[in-house]
């Protein structure tokens, strides 16, 4: 119940093109879904996030996609670039427990 | 700068030792949590604190401990045993209020001698 899914481990994109990463989750109870880019070396920093009242949120070149009936998010990088190449995780959460469930994380290489 | 500060940065503990890694913000929030990062394993919450003087376990808190004695400061001691502490320990912390961003810190590489 408390697991969120993504995927996929790791994306190989090329320059310029679109990165897109999936995640599920089955707690219906989720109501807030951040995602976070996390650099070697370095804490996570949020870069986006959702609440099921939206279907899609952007910001510059991340847009968030949310399926409420499916039970799915995921992160869509356009133009990516070099500069993108991190881990990227998805998370969620929900009123009632105010603690953030991560998936595993994707790995993002941007070729140049 | 209003930030989270993470020390020390690289961390070794020898065999039945307990080893404290300490975590400051000055972002005046009120909620804090401890994360361990394993390759492969996304973030797992240790332990997290919503007020001062109060904090609860999380998913994996055997073999820690913490306290919050102080609004800033949320300590975590790794104690002996914890039989597999080599991780990435993350602190965070956010405005406490339900569903609010969680700032991160720069991380302590913790690894056994």
């Amino acid at each position: 119940q408390q697991q969120v899914k993504q995927s996929p481990q790791s994306l190989i994109v090329q320059k310029g093109g679109i990165s897109i990463i999936n995640c599920a989750y089955e707690n219906t109870a989720f109501d807030y879904f951040p995602w976070y880019q996390q650099f070697p070396g370095k804490g996570p920093a949020l870069l986006i996030a959702i609440r099921p009242d939206v279907s899609e949120k952007k910001e510059g070149r991340f847009t968030i996609s949310f399926n409420k009936s499916a039970k799915q998010f995921s992160l869509h990088i356009m133009d990516s670039q070099p500069g993108d190449s991190a881990t990227y995780f998805c998370a969620a959460s929900s009123r009632r427990g105010n603690k953030l469930v991560f998936g595993a994380g994707t790995i993002l290489r941007v070729k140049s | 700068d209003g930030g989270i500060t993470q020390s020390p940065k690289y961390l070794f503990r020898k065999e039945g030792q307990n080893v404290t890694l300490s975590c400051e913000q000055n972002l005046n929030h009120d909620a804090m949590y401890w994360y361990r990062q394993d390759p492969g394993q996304g973030l797992r919450l240790i332990y997290y604190s919503q007020i001062v003087n109060d904090f609860q376990k999380g998913d994996i808190a055997e073999g820690y401990s913490v306290s919050r004695e102080k609004k800033e400061s949320f300590p975590l001691t790794v104690t002996s045993a914890q039989k597999n502490p080599t991780a990435f320990y993350l602190c965070a912390s956010s405005m406490g209020r339900v569903n609010q961003p969680q700032h991160f810190g720069d991380g302590t590489r913790l690894s056994i001698l």
